[in-house]
Order: structure tokens, then sequence, then C-alpha cells
């Protein structure tokens, strides 16, 4: 089984730019997170969807950070305009039931994003 | 909201015995899971607990107290591929699987 993809890997910017990032979850998986890790902590939650709806999205800085994942299956993040505090290491996860289960979570590999 | 406790670093020896601590306050809870992060990689999944006591997996079993808000990882003959971040996250009460992450322990085994 394919475990979830994300591109790209690395990703260095400068401050005030756009950038994407794009993730593909596994095969079948309902529900997908995208999460930040800044160097040295935990990662923390930025959105969650269910199929194509957002379960939630309070700690998405709205202002700068978007998502989508118009078919309910790939997602995509975006950051416009980037700051220097953006720079992290952005995950994507995926789970196989639906939302309020206790199902495990699956990550892909990030992408590490500098923002100079 | 969620507050989660766990110490920063740990050093262990090949071949012994750690446990890893995590404390948490929540406003609600519907479990806590562990995960295992090498530098670079992504969090793996290693264990869940729902109900209080200990569920052992091979050479790791973890331990829960919900009247205390304290879980523990405990791994047995360390070995040198066990150094990574181990991860401490509790599920809320709200209508997603959402989880909220503790800063991670991070272990050294030592030869």
């Amino acid at each position: 089984e394919a475990g979830v993809a994300q591109s790209p890997r690395y990703k260095i910017i400068e401050k005030r730019q756009s950038v994407a990032f794009w993730c593909n979850p596994i095969s079948g998986h309902a529900t997908l997170y995208w999460y930040q890790q800044i160097l040295g902590q935990g990662p923390k939650l930025l959105i969650q969807f269910q199929n194509n709806g957002v379960v939630d999205d309070s700690q998405l800085p709205k202002d700068r950070f978007s998502a989508e994942r118009l078919k309910g299956v790939d997602s995509t993040l975006k950051i416009q305009p980037a700051k220097l505090e953006d720079s992290a290491v952005y995950l994507c996860a995926s789970s196989p039931r639906l939302a309020g289960s206790g199902s495990e979570q699956f990550f892909g590999p990030g992408t590490r994003l500098t923002v100079l | 909201g969620q507050n989660i406790d766990q110490p920063t670093e740990m050093t262990a020896t090949e071949g012994a015995i750690v446990q890893i601590n995590c404390t948490y306050q929540t406003s609600g809870f519907n479990g806590l899971f562990w995960y295992q992060q090498h530098a670079g990689e992504a969090p793996t999944f290693l264990s869940y607990n729902v109900l209080d006591g200990l569920e052992e997996k091979g050479r790791f079993s973890s331990f829960l107290s919900r009247s205390k808000g304290y879980s523990y990882l405990l791994l047995k003959e360390l070995q040198m591929k066990d150094s990574a971040s181990y991860l401490c996250a509790v599920k809320g009460p709200d209508a997603g699987n959402m989880l909220t992450f503790g800063g991670g322990t991070r272990l050294m085994v030592k030869p």
C-alpha cells in the first residue's frame, strides 16, 4: 500500500513570496490533515478535511494560509505571502475512518520550507 | 484547550530500559497516541490508549491513567535505532479525530 505522498520535499523562498504544497493521501482515506512542525516542537494542526469539507481550521492563519481538497482526494496548502516565521516542516496526514474514531493517522514525509 | 508536557531530552544506554512520561491537562479526552519520529522523517504510529492500563507491543509498552492525566511509553532492550523523538498526542472530544501534540522527547541511545 502506497503511503502519503507530498511534494516538494524542500522549498526555499524569500519572504513575501508565495508557495504551495501538495499532498496525496493513502487511497480511500476520508480524512486529511495538514500540520506545521517548527524545529524542536511537536506538530501543530492547521486544518482537517473530511472528504472535501473542512472539519476544523481554527488554527489556520487565514490571512495568509489557504487549503483546499476539491475532489476529496488530493489537497494543496498555500502560503501567500510567506513570513520568516513560516519556516517549518509541513506534514500531511490521512486516516482511514470517519472523524471521531480512534484511528491512527499516517504521515507523509513532509515539505521542509525555509523562508529567507 | 489542551496542555501536554513531556521532557525535552533523555539519554539511555543500549540494552537498557527507558520510560518517557507525558502529562496532560485537557478540556476533554478521547484517547492518547504515541508516535516515533526520526530526525528529518515523518512521525510513525507506536501506540494508542483510551482505557486505563498497560498496552504491550513487543519492546514498546504504553500506560495510561486518565484520573491522573498521565501516560508513559516504556522502551525495553534499547537499540541504537531507537534514538528518535517520541511524541505524545491527545485526542480531544471534538467531532474530528484531531490530535494535539506535545513538544516531543528526544531520546539518545548511547553504546
